[in-house]
């Protein structure tokens, strides 16, 4: 079974609205970290946002917002007031267990277009 | 915040040579390097973790003796693609561990990434 799967290949964003990436996960452990990064068509990979699995509010980060919804296992992100700057691949990532040596698993991306 | 440098960004090389990619940690120690490959328009392949001062580990189906992982210190992690071909052409992408776990980026930091071409 895929560990992430992120169902929308491609999104398209009016300028100034809100857009929601779609993310669900599976794991059997109860620790684990969500990640979301942006990859722009450079290829570098940026670090967007964070869930803890023991996090009880959804995390935020400017524009930023993951919609965390544990029984379902879905992590969505949520970027409010899109730019153009946002156009780019989005990934969303799991991590399991507490040790942060533990390799990231990747959902298949999604690419976001912002439209003026 | 941690920082990790990618060199070279991209690399064109002849068929049948070798390419050295490097991943340098700048103010942090890594404990633990990933290396990825990326497709066009696909996701980020594990393709092996590196641990400083012992052998890497190789996911399955990735060629030890093509992707020679090397991670003398704690600050560098080499990844070697030798005698390259066509289908070798790929973005390779690093991503560290810092030893503190609360570090930025909740422990991970990705590389700029290198995209690699082979004539």
């Amino acid at each position: 079974a895929q560990k992430i799967t992120q169902t929308q290949p491609g999104m398209f964003v009016q300028e100034k609205e809100a857009v929601t990436l779609d993310c669900t996960y599976d794991t059997s452990d109860q620790s684990y970290g969500l990640f979301w990064y942006k990859q722009p068509s450079s290829g570098e990979m940026i670090f967007l946002i964070y869930q803890g699995s023991y996090d009880e509010q959804n995390a935020t980060e400017g524009r930023y917002s993951l919609n965390f919804q544990k029984a379902r296992k879905s992590a969505n992100l949520v970027i409010s007031a899109s730019q153009l700057g946002d156009s780019a691949m989005y990934f969303c990532a799991m991590r399991e267990g507490r040790n942060t040596g533990n390799q990231f698993y990747f959902g298949t991306g999604t690419s976001l277009t912002v439209i003026p | 915040g941690a920082v990790v440098s990618q060199h070279p960004s991209w690399v064109i090389c002849k068929s049948g040579t070798s390419v050295k990619i490097e991943c340098r940690s700048l103010d942090f120690q890594a404990t633990t390097m990933f290396w990825y490959r990326q497709f066009p328009k696909q996701s980020l392949m594990l393709m092996a973790t590196s641990n400083e001062g012992s052998k890497a580990t190789y996911e399955q189906g990735v060629e030890k003796d093509k992707f020679l992982i090397n991670h003398a210190s704690l600050t560098l992690s080499t990844l070697t693609v030798t005698s390259a071909h066509p289908e070798d052409s790929s973005f390779y992408i690093c991503s560290a561990r810092a030893d503190t776990p609360g570090d930025t980026n909740y422990g991970y930091t990705f590389g700029s990434g290198t995209r690699l071409t082979v004539v």
